[in-house]
């Protein structure tokens, strides 16, 4: 079993379309976890930290279910910009990343 | 936010040499670096973290002496392929963290290697 694993995708959504990405992970003891996009040849970017108690920036939130080890994340009234691809990462250790293989979105007009 | 960069962006080489990347942090210090590898349509795997002033510790896997690294000063840390060859074709990423507690890690933009 992967460490972390996602949502195979990819997803094609409407412009203003509202659209969500699972991911599961195995170690449960990892501490940190992240949603991070990436652009086409380019450099993962954090996107936002993923917190117990849920967080929103804007129109993204982000959730996560230590108990079922669970973690999303909703993208409401996408944009065209918004097309990347999104990786749920996890930390099981202070400083360690362990990435997802990602989850492709293209939001077309 | 914090600035890391990488050096070369891409690379095109033969078959046998060594290729030298580099790692910078720009605006702080990097007391971890993380070097990571990712082959097309596939996820980012960490191959190894450097510590500066120490030996790196690599992921199972990731053969040491093929991958060389090192962390001489706070700012800068160097993956060297040895010996290329055409399967090490791929995206290195460099990543730094800082010590402030916060476990977030800042990328470098990353070096395209591809070997002939």
């Amino acid at each position: 079993r992967k460490e972390v694993e996602q949502d195979p995708g990819p997803f094609n959504v409407p412009e203003g379309a509202t659209v969500a990405f699972n991911c599961t992970y195995s170690n449960s003891a990892s501490q940190s976890f992240f949603w991070y996009r990436q652009d086409c040849r380019k450099e993962p970017k954090l996107l936002m930290s993923v917190y117990s108690s849920g967080n929103e920036d804007g129109r993204f939130t982000a959730q996560l279910n230590r108990a079922s080890q669970y973690i999303s994340l909703l993208i409401r009234d996408s944009k065209l910009s918004d097309s990347a691809t999104y990786l749920c990462v996890v930390s099981p250790s202070y400083g360690k990343l362990t990435f997802g293989q990602g989850t492709i979105l293209t939001v077309h007009p | 936010g914090a600035v890391v960069s990488q050096h070369p962006s891409w690379v095109i080489c033969k078959s046998g040499t060594s290729v030298k990347i580099e790692c910078r942090s720009l605006d702080f210090q990097a007391t971890t670096m993380f070097w990571y590898r990712q082959f097309p349509k596939q996820s980012l795997m960490l191959m190894a973290t450097s510590n500066e002033g120490s030996k790196a510790t690599y992921e199972q896997g990731v053969e040491k002496d093929k991958f060389l690294i090192n962390h001489a000063s706070l700012t800068l840390s160097t993956l060297t392929v040895t010996s290329a060859h055409p399967e090490d074709s791929s995206f290195y990423i460099c990543s730094a963290g800082t010590s402030g507690g916060y476990n977030e890690q800042f990328f470098g933009p990353g070096t395209r290697l591809t070997v002939l």
